[in-house]
């Protein structure tokens, strides 16, 4: 099976700017979540989508929003970008979602400088 | 509530010695626990998952971890560093009544040659 795609892998905008990021999921996993890394702050946890519906959702402002099509393939977008938008972001696959104890797929991430 | 702790941001050890990273967790059901690992500029990989059955769980490259209840901990460890265990390892806790994943903030595991 492939694995968790994310595209693209690097990204270089400037403030004021909105960006869109893309993650397929392996196939037949319907649960797909993002996450923000960064060096002051860690690994964050954004949003999941499961079935096309935002199931959970973290502590960050309306900038950052997503979706998720039928096929699962998710997107995440950040409108107005930041400085502080600078960062790692990665996208985790699941058969059933985040909790419940299942483990998680991660992408390779994509890369995101905001100038 | 669910929480995780990793005790250390940074572990330094030298080739070929016996590595330590802690983790203590704190969960209000039956927890899973997970350890991944991130090498640098890429995603992270699933190193071993403890899901209730033997409370030594074995995972990749060496890597092993032990649950132990009465100390609410998730220790990995592996007895002997190579080089390329040099990266950042994840401790997470996942509830199974509950749809939250916490991430622990991360050790970095420096080898020393």
């Amino acid at each position: 099976k492939a694995g968790v795609t994310q595209t693209p892998r690097y990204l270089i905008k400037t403030r004021g700017q909105q960006v869109t990021l893309s993650c397929s999921p392996i196939s037949g996993h319907r649960s797909v979540s993002w996450y923000q890394q960064t060096p002051g702050q860690g690994l964050q946890f954004l949003f999941e989508y499961f079935s096309e519906t935002q199931r959970n959702k973290g502590n960050f402002p309306g900038r950052f929003s997503g979706r998720q099509f039928s096929n699962s393939r998710s997107e995440m977008n950040v409108s107005t970008l930041e400085l502080g938008d600078s960062a790692l972001y990665l996208c985790a696959s699941s058969p059933w979602g985040s909790g419940g104890g299942g483990e998680q797929f991660f992408g390779p991430g994509t890369r995101l400088t905001v100038l | 509530a669910q929480s995780v702790t990793q005790l250390d941001s940074h572990v330094s050890v030298s080739e070929g010695t016996p590595v330590l990273l802690r983790c203590n967790y704190s969960s209000s059901y039956s927890p899973s626990l997970f350890w991944y690992v991130q090498h640098p500029n890429k995603g992270l990989q699933l190193l071993l998952k403890y899901t209730s059955a033997a409370t030594l769980v074995k995972g990749i490259n060496g890597f092993e971890a032990e649950f132990k209840k009465s100390e609410t901990s998730f220790h990995l460890t592996k007895p002997s560093a190579h080089m390329s265990d040099a990266a950042e390892y994840f401790c997470v806790v996942s509830d199974r009544g509950d749809d939250k994943i916490i991430f622990g903030k991360g050790t970095r595991l420096h080898i020393l040659p």
